[in-house]
């Protein structure tokens, strides 16, 4: 199958600083990526889904002037957590869908967030 | 809306035994179903999908699951469990086949196998 990364694969920032977390399709072109979220011991909650060269729709409850989504190539979508604070402090996976309907939806590794 | 239920939080199967991971789903058009497995720190790896077709996929790692279209229900199954396979299980159903089609996680069940 597909290969998406993700980079870092762990980050720990002080309170109020934003961090930059990158997905990357790395053998297919992703028209479309979705960003979740994780808490410990919990699903998968989709946060956004983003489409090349659009804005990103957000899911209801996630603000999207704090967890900002650039999908500014067809390989590259990025989330910028704005002003991090502890509550933040997550699991965050992408995944990344190419072209077409029924394409296969492919999933990061993942990137653990720890804010102080 | 779409949604899958997966009624256990934890399954506790001896090595070498039979496993069952259940879900049911709720999806207004035909569903597209899948199952992932997920280690501890890791992203979600891949194992089966139902689109159309035979009601028994097999997957990755001798798992397969049975789509019921009957009791709304797509149960993961192993004839013969391993320690390995000691890891948390999602699934999932697809709402739709269009390109703004999302993926809905069920919960997730903790699948612990005792040697």
């Amino acid at each position: 199958g597909a290969v998406v990364s993700q980079h870092p694969s762990r980050v720990i920032c002080k309170s109020g600083t934003s961090v930059k977390i990158e997905c990357r399709s790395l053998d297919f072109q992703a028209t479309t990526m979705f960003w979740y979220r994780q808490f410990p011991k919990q699903s998968l909650m989709l946060m956004a889904t983003s489409n090349e060269g659009s804005k990103a729709t957000y899911e209801q409850g996630v603000e999207k002037d704090k967890f900002l989504i650039n999908h500014a190539s067809l390989t590259l979508s990025t989330l910028t957590v704005t002003s991090a604070h502890p509550e933040d402090s997550s699991f965050y996976i992408c995944s990344a869908r190419g072209a077409g309907g029924i394409y296969e939806q492919f999933f990061g590794p993942g990137t653990r967030l720890t804010v102080l | 809306a779409q949604s899958v239920a997966q009624p256990e939080d934890q399954v506790n199967v001896a090595e070498g035994n039979p496993l069952t991971v259940k879900c049911t789903y709720s999806v207004s058009g035909n569903p597209y179903l899948f199952w992932y497995v997920q280690y501890p720190n890791r992203g979600l790896q891949f194992l089966l999908k139902y689109i159309t077709g035979d009601n028994l996929v097999k997957g990755s790692y001798g798992f397969e699951a049975e789509f019921n279209k009957s009791q709304t229900s797509f149960h993961l199954k192993k004839p013969s469990a391993l320690v390995s396979d000691s890891a948390l299980y999602f699934c999932a159903v697809r709402d739709g086949y269009s390109s703004a089609s999302k993926i809905i996680f069920g919960s997730g069940t903790r699948l612990s196998i005792r040697p």
